[in-house]
């Protein structure tokens, strides 16, 4: 089920901003942009997720382009504790989640 | 959002035995789920367990070897039975959050079992 693709693998300098992005180009209009990420030994973790307008929160800036085929998750100021596999899934909502490989960031010093 | 915790954290079983994995959350919710990640791998679904009625699993998982209760709203249990080494994963238990979470997913920490 390749809903979606990642870079296998990001680095980044800590203070930096991480951009990660992924293409979904088979996106349905009723499927939302879901992004999770899974830190060394521990369960996923919500970080954002959008329909078509840019979103922010505390954690994440997500940008979806016009088309809705592509979007990039913005860490704006990675630190070493954002070192993670971040998932980029496209489901409809309630619909369970379905993770591929990811991309696993590394922030380093 | 809500918490949710296992038990055990982990374990190193003996094959041939069975182990029963506790999941309980601290609110309410209709769906729970069940994961499963082999090691290096990414996740993938085992089951879905609704309060009341049998849970359904997905392709290639029955319930012969992951039994699955789902007595209340806030409880379920995995089982993996006659454990073999290739069942050494990490075993998550998942609850949607529902209109009033964004249908954020929430996950707990998860069980790390190794089967010797």
């Amino acid at each position: 089920d390749a809903k979606t693709t990642q870079p296998p693998s990001m680095d980044c300098a800590e203070g930096r901003a991480a951009n990660l992005p992924c293409n979904h180009s088979t996106i349905s209009g009723n499927e939302y942009v879901y992004w999770y990420r899974q830190i060394h030994s521990q369960g996923p973790q919500y970080i954002i997720h959008g329909l078509k307008n840019n979103e922010t929160n505390e954690m994440a800036s997500l940008i979806i382009t016009e088309d809705r085929k592509s979007s990039t998750l913005i860490l704006p100021h990675a630190t070493l504790r954002d070192t993670a596999v971040y998932y980029c899934i496209v489901r409809p909502g309630g619909y369970i989640p379905t993770f591929g490989r990811g991309t696993s960031l590394i922030v380093h010093p | 959002s809500a918490v949710i915790s296992q038990k055990p954290s982990r374990d190193i079983c003996q094959r041939g035995t069975s182990l029963t994995i506790q999941c309980q959350v601290d609110s309410q919710v209709t769906m729970m789920f069940w994961y499963r990640q082999q090691p290096g791998q990414s996740l993938t679904l085992i089951a879905t367990a609704n309060q009341g009625s049998e849970a359904t699993y997905e392709s290639g998982f029955v319930i012969d070897k992951f039994p699955i209760s789902r007595p209340n709203l806030t409880f379920s249990t995995l089982t993996v039975s006659n454990m073999s080494p290739e069942d050494s994963s990490i075993y998550l238990c998942s609850v949607d959050g529902g209109e009033l979470q964004s249908n954020e997913q929430f996950f707990g920490p998860g069980t790390r079992l190794t089967v010797l």
